[in-house]
């Protein structure tokens, strides 16, 4: 499977606690996004890359998140101090950052902080 | 405020039935608008893209329409599957005019659940 893989798929976690999520986009993608995405609700963007650039943040990425593209390969999204707000899943997606390029998303890290 | 509202919040349809999705955005500058599908638990995948200049487009089962004037969308289904039963959602991409075109921050809608029954 070349699609966009994320790990892990679950994620249960103590508050306070640090946690780190890995995305590894589809290969020849120099686009990688990270969104947030809660029940009943549609993705929130979180940041992007273009290769190892990160060009934009929200400014729902509060200073306890962060994301690198080192190489402009894989991705990570560390998220530190964790709080039960943080519960969501976390979605990555990558394109090739052209207009008409559809995002392909992988099936996401499910973070629940108890 | 850039925004995208789908209506409905859900629908539940009998299998082999049509139905519409409707989408209304203020993103402006608008570059392209796009539908997504969602299963549950899963990512979502893409259904179209349409940009500015576009009416219409087409994939399978699927047709999407835009009209840009009125800042409107429509995902219509043709003979529902039971394996249509999802979440759909309209995405629109404002237009960067630092990187030429639908850059970064894609806003999405919350998505219509529709519910097929055999």
């Amino acid at each position: 499977d070349t699609g966009v893989s994320q790990d892990p798929r679950h994620k249960i976690t103590k508050r306070g606690q640090n946690v780190t999520f890995r995305c590894d986009p589809i290969s020849e993608h120099n686009r990688l996004y990270w969104y947030r995405q809660t029940l009943g609700q549609g993705p929130e963007f979180l940041t992007y890359f273009q290769n190892e650039a990160q060009l934009e943040k929200s400014r729902l990425l509060s200073d306890r998140f962060s994301a690198e593209r080192p190489k402009g390969s894989f991705s990570t999204l560390e998220i530190q101090r964790t709080e039960q707000g943080d519960s969501a899943m976390y979605l990555c997606a990558s394109s090739l950052g052209r207009m008409d390029s559809p995002l392909h998303f992988g099936n996401g890290t499910r973070l629940t902080v108890t | 405020k850039n925004q995208v509202e789908q209506s409905p919040q859900s629908l539940i349809i009998l299998e082999g039935k049509n139905c519409t999705l409707q989408c209304n955005y203020t993103v402006s500058p608008f570059s392209n608008l796009r539908w997504y599908k969602q299963d549950t638990g899963r990512g979502p995948v893409s259904l179209t893209i349409m940009t500015f200049s576009e009416n219409t487009k087409s994939n399978g089962r699927y047709t999407a329409t835009l009209d840009a004037d009125t800042k409107q969308s429509s995902l219509h289904i043709t003979a529902s599957q039971l394996s249509d039963s999802a979440s759909y959602i309209c995405v629109v991409g404002p237009r960067d005019l630092n990187y030429g075109g639908s850059q970064g921050n894609l806003i999405f809608g919350k998505g219509t659940k529709l519910s097929v029954k055999p």
